[in-house]
């Protein structure tokens, strides 16, 4: 079984649903992290997550929300979707020190209409 | 701020022929740097990474990377690539004092000819 997983991995919505992306991840690390990529743009830091009580925006969390559940569970909700929030979004996790790798999930693929 | 520029979007080599990606940084601190790796359709995968000790680190599939402190660099090297080895490829940097954020490079594109 995959150590970070991510559900849904597709996903079509129209412009002002809410959705929920979820990941789950066994490898019993304290922090995870929300990336969404865009061709031409990489890796953006969305909201990131260093325990179960610290939450921290990213470079680009405007229209997007976090919560974390569990060490093992972060989710990420976007309250009204727009097109422009169609991407490629990964989830990540680490141990809790800088030079960690990050481990990340396979991604959820998310077209807003 | 921290940034990464990989200056090469799309690289086209043949197989057996020598691979190198450019990654260049920004940012006074001593840097954490990492190689990753996405297949089609597939999440990120480290190759390598740098945080301290031998400025040449050696990493998954043959890969090594050199850490370069005057130039600002930190080069993915493979001396002999395998069709298997066509991927988006993304230099990534953290910093200490950034904790565990990482700043990612837009990526480059390998495309191998065989």
């Amino acid at each position: 079984d995959a150590d970070v997983t991510q559900t849904p991995r597709n996903r079509i919505t129209k412009t002002g649903k809410r959705i929920m992306l979820e990941c789950s991840q066994t490898k019993g690390h304290d922090r995870m992290y929300w990336y969404r990529q865009d061709p031409g743009l990489g890796l953006r830091l969305i909201y990131y997550s260093f325990d179960v009580k610290d939450i921290n925006k990213g470079e680009i969390s405007d229209g997007y929300s976090v919560s974390r559940q569990a060490q093992a569970k972060f989710s990420l909700s976007l309250e009204s979707a727009i097109p422009n929030q169609t991407a490629l979004y990964f989830c990540a996790t680490s141990v809790g020190q800088a030079q960690e790798t990050q481990y990340f999930g396979p991604g959820t693929r998310l077209l807003v209409l | 701020a921290q940034s990464v520029t990989q200056p090469d979007i799309h690289i086209t080599v043949s197989e057996g022929a020598s691979l190198e990606l450019r990654c260049n940084y920004s940012y006074g601190a001593t840097p954490y740097l990492f190689w990753y790796v996405q297949s089609p359709g597939q999440g990120l995968q480290l190759l390598l990474k740098y945080f301290s000790g031998d400025t040449l680190v050696q990493g998954i599939k043959g890969f090594e990377a050199e850490f370069k402190r005057s130039q600002s660099s930190f080069n993915l090297r493979k001396p002999s690539v395998h069709w298997s080895d066509a991927a988006e490829y993304f230099c990534a940097v953290g910093y200490f004092s950034t904790a565990s954020k990482l700043t990612f490079g837009t990526g480059t594109r390998l495309q191998v000819t065989l």
